[in-house]
């Protein structure tokens, strides 16, 4: 396809259990992006892979998250031991360095029992 | 943290009406996005300002990036049902991470 995927659209899982988050970017894109987004609000930048680079961490909000990237292709977004604020929509964009602009796919809408 | 604050955070108004909104933070960015997202879908992006002072048109839509390239508006004109959504900035830094706002809730009536 032409634009970004996610999977799985929506997510509903048991307080303690793992997810697995999964996001297709935009071929070619290098940059790769991932946003926490609670009802009604702006985006929390959680993750941000750029090529070969180590990623930038920074606003991973514990360490029950993490994220992988293989080359400029597929990311996952891991969250282990799941707990109801984990409940958002957890959006993926990626960019052609150099241009800026960020291609957001649909999310994935996370509900924590 | 480079915080950008966009005020309103929620605005209703009826069709036909202006409306400005507002993003502003501390911290000087090397360019600033503005994205119009609609439920149950990511954002997209409207426009990209890169130059202090510099002003962007998009049809009824007006952007404005200050001069300090610390913050910027929105301004529409003549609004209309299809342009409710949640309104959202982000500022690029020059490690190209970008940092989004806390987002403008607009609903305008028909």
């Amino acid at each position: 396809g032409a634009g970004v995927s996610q999977s799985p659209s929506n997510k509903v899982t048991e307080k303690g259990k793992d997810v697995e988050l999964r996001c297709d970017p935009i071929s070619g894109h290098t940059a790769l992006y991932w946003y926490r987004q609670r009802l009604g609000q702006g985006l929390e930048f959680l993750i941000y892979f750029q090529g070969n680079s180590a990623p930038d961490k920074s606003g991973l909000p514990s360490d029950r998250f993490s994220a992988e990237r293989t080359g400029e292709s597929v990311s996952t977004l891991t969250i282990q031991r799941t707990q109801q604020e984990d409940s958002a929509v957890y959006l993926c964009a990626s960019s052609q360095i150099n241009y800026g602009q960020q291609f957001f796919g649909p999310g994935t809408r996370l509900t924590v029992l | 943290t480079q915080l950008l604050e966009q005020s309103p955070q929620f605005l209703s108004i009826q069709e036909g009406e202006n409306l400005t909104v507002y993003c502003n933070s501390s911290s000087v960015f090397s360019s600033l996005q503005w994205y119009r997202q609609e439920p149950g879908e990511g954002p997209v992006l409207l426009v990209t300002v890169v130059t202090g002072g510099e002003v962007k048109k998009l049809k009824r839509l007006t952007f404005q990036f200050g001069d300090a390239r610390k913050d910027s508006s929105l301004h529409i004109t003549a609004a209309q049902p299809g342009d409710t959504g949640l309104y959202l900035c982000a500022g690029a830094d020059t490690g190209n991470q970008f940092y989004f706002g806390t987002g403008t809730s607009l609903t305008v009536i028909p």
